[in-house]
C-alpha cells in the first residue's frame, strides 16, 4: 500500500547548522508530496509541496526536491534556528485527498 | 487567518463520558472532511472519511460506534468519543482538502485526555 518512510530524530543540532531529514515515499500514481511542521502544543502547518517530478518546494529557507527516480522527498535548510525546534512530518496525499504520513522526525537546534 | 477551526484545543474528561470535537471550514464549504488521530511520540493515522450527508467511512481498526461522526452541514463535522477511556487520550485533529486534491487545510488539534 501506500506508505511514507522518514528519517526517525529525534535530530539535535546547534544553531546555523545544515539540516537534511530523509524522506522516501511508496510510489502509486503520481502523488503530491508535503512536509509538514508541528510546533510544540499546536496542530500541523504547511511547511511545502511539490505536485510534479523536478518540482522543488522551498519555504522559510527550508528546501524539498521531488525525486520521482529515487521517491524521495528530502527536507534542507542550510542554516537552522532555534526556532525551528518542531516536529516534521513527511506526507503524500492519496487519491480522495486524505493524507499518508511519515513517522514524524523531532529536530531540535540548541543556540 | 485560520481556514479550518478545530474545537476544543484541549480537554480532560473522566472515564466513561463522552466527548464531543468540532471541525469547522471557515472559508469554504467541505463536502469531504478528514480525522487523524495521533499517539504520544507517533505519526498521526487516518481514523474516518467525514462525508457531509452521509455516512462516515472509517479505517480498519477504528470503532464506528465509539467514534461518532456526523457531518451535517458543509461547514461543521463532529467526532464524539462515546465512554471515552484512557487509552483514548490522543490529539485528534481534522482536515479539509482544497481542491484538486493537492493541499489540505488542518484544525488545531484537540488534546484528549481521559482520567
Amino acid at each position: 500500500g501506500n506508505s511514507v518512510t522518514q528519517m526517525e530524530g529525534p535530530v539535535t543540532l546547534s544553531e546555523e547548522a545544515f539540516l537534511t531529514i530523509n524522506c522516501t515515499y511508496t510510489a502509486t500514481g503520481y502523488p503530491s508530496l508535503f512536509w509538514y511542521v508541528q510546533y510544540p502544543g499546536e496542530g500541523l502547518q504547511l511547511l511545502l509541496k511539490a505536485t510534479k517530478a523536478d518540482d522543488k518546494g522551498s519555504n522559510k529557507g527550508f528546501e524539498a526536491t521531488y525525486r520521482k527516480e529515487t521517491t524521495s522527498f528530502h527536507l534542507e535548510k542550510g542554516s537552522v534556528q532555534v526556532s525551528d525546534s518542531a516536529v516534521y512530518f513527511c506526507a503524500r496525499n492519496n487519491y480522495g485527498q486524505n493524507f499518508v504520513f511519515g513517522p514524524g522526525t523531532r529536530l531540535s537546534v540548541l543556540p | 487567518g485560520a481556514v479550518v477551526s478545530q474545537h476544543p484545543s484541549w480537554v480532560i474528561c473522566k472515564s466513561g463520558t463522552s466527548v464531543k470535537i468540532e471541525c469547522r471550514s471557515l472559508d469554504f464549504q467541505a463536502t469531504t472532511m478528514f480525522w487523524y488521530r495521533q499517539f504520544p511520540k507517533q505519526s498521526l493515522m487516518l481514523m474516518a472519511t467525514s462525508n457531509e450527508g452521509s455516512k462516515a467511512t472509517y479505517e480498519q481498526g477504528v470503532e464506528k460506534d465509539k467514534f461518532l461522526i456526523n457531518h451535517a452541514s458543509l461547514t461543521l463535522s463532529t467526532l464524539t468519543v462515546t465512554s471515552a477511556h484512557p487509552e483514548d487520550s490522543s490529539f485528534y485533529i481534522c482536515s479539509v482538502p482544497s481542491g484538486g486534491a493537492t493541499e489540505a487545510f488542518f484544525g488545531q488539534g484537540t488534546r484528549l485526555t481521559v482520567v
